[in-house]
């Protein structure tokens, strides 16, 4: 059975300061997927990462993928107030159809 | 494009009523999941139909039943709803993944309150 875990859950940080998510999973898998929600919102397509070594970087948004590793990353450089939100990597399982989630990491960017 | 679209955005039930929520996916897309999401937790894949069947499902009773219809579209229905049943509904529309995994898009959601 296909897992995915997030690390941090929950993650506190001043405006300026780097930090990064780790998402893991647990079975073989070329895409992975990085969704931001706001609060009461839907969820918002970030990344798809595609194969090995894949990073793609989007404003003050960096992530990339190591199937390896079984390892994305979702890198914050210099975070601002508005990056506040809760943050899901999703993988697809190979012999199935569905979208196995993380269970996000909450993101609070202090002023 | 309008993406893909839900209705409605909010519904308050009864206990033991019966609700059905309605989808539109992104244009070009032929795959649709339902997802329920309970408030502070990730997604929780409901089912997914394509070319109007079922054709995987997660862990949830047969209370929770859909369907889709030639034009895509789909509708997913609870029966005899519980107080846990209130969450937000999301559905994700995407090409058929056999033809390579693909981006899934989701909708706005649908608030549901059961009390």
């Amino acid at each position: 059975e296909l897992k995915v875990e997030q690390n941090p859950l929950f993650l506190s940080m001043q405006e300026g300061k780097n930090y990064t998510i780790y998402c893991n999973y647990s079975t073989t898998s070329d895409r992975l997927y990085w969704y931001r929600q706001d609060p009461g919102k839907s969820l918002e397509s970030l990344f798809v990462l595609l194969s090995n070594g894949a990073v793609k970087q989007e404003g003050r948004l960096m992530a990339s993928l190591d199937t390896k590793a079984r390892l994305s990353t979702l890198h914050i450089t210099a975070a601002v107030h508005d990056l506040s939100a809760t943050y899901f990597c999703a993988v697809d399982e190979r012999s199935n159809y569905q979208l196995i989630w993380g269970a996000g990491t909450k993101l609070i960017i202090k002023p | 494009d309008a993406g893909v679209t839900q209705s409605p955005t909010h519904l308050i039930k009864t206990r033991g009523q019966q609700v059905t929520l309605r989808c539109s996916p992104k244009s070009g897309h032929d795959t649709v999941s339902w997802y329920q999401q309970a408030l502070g937790q990730g997604p929780q894949f409901i089912f997914q139909y394509y070319e109007e069947e079922e054709r995987q499902r997660g862990n949830f009773p047969d209370r929770f039943s859909g369907h889709q219809f030639p034009n895509y579209s789909s509708e997913l229905n609870v029966n005899a709803l519980l107080l846990g049943d209130s969450a937000l509904y999301l559905c994700a529309s995407r090409y058929n993944p056999d033809r390579g995994r693909t981006e899934a898009f989701f909708g706005q959601g649908t608030r549901l309150t059961v009390v």
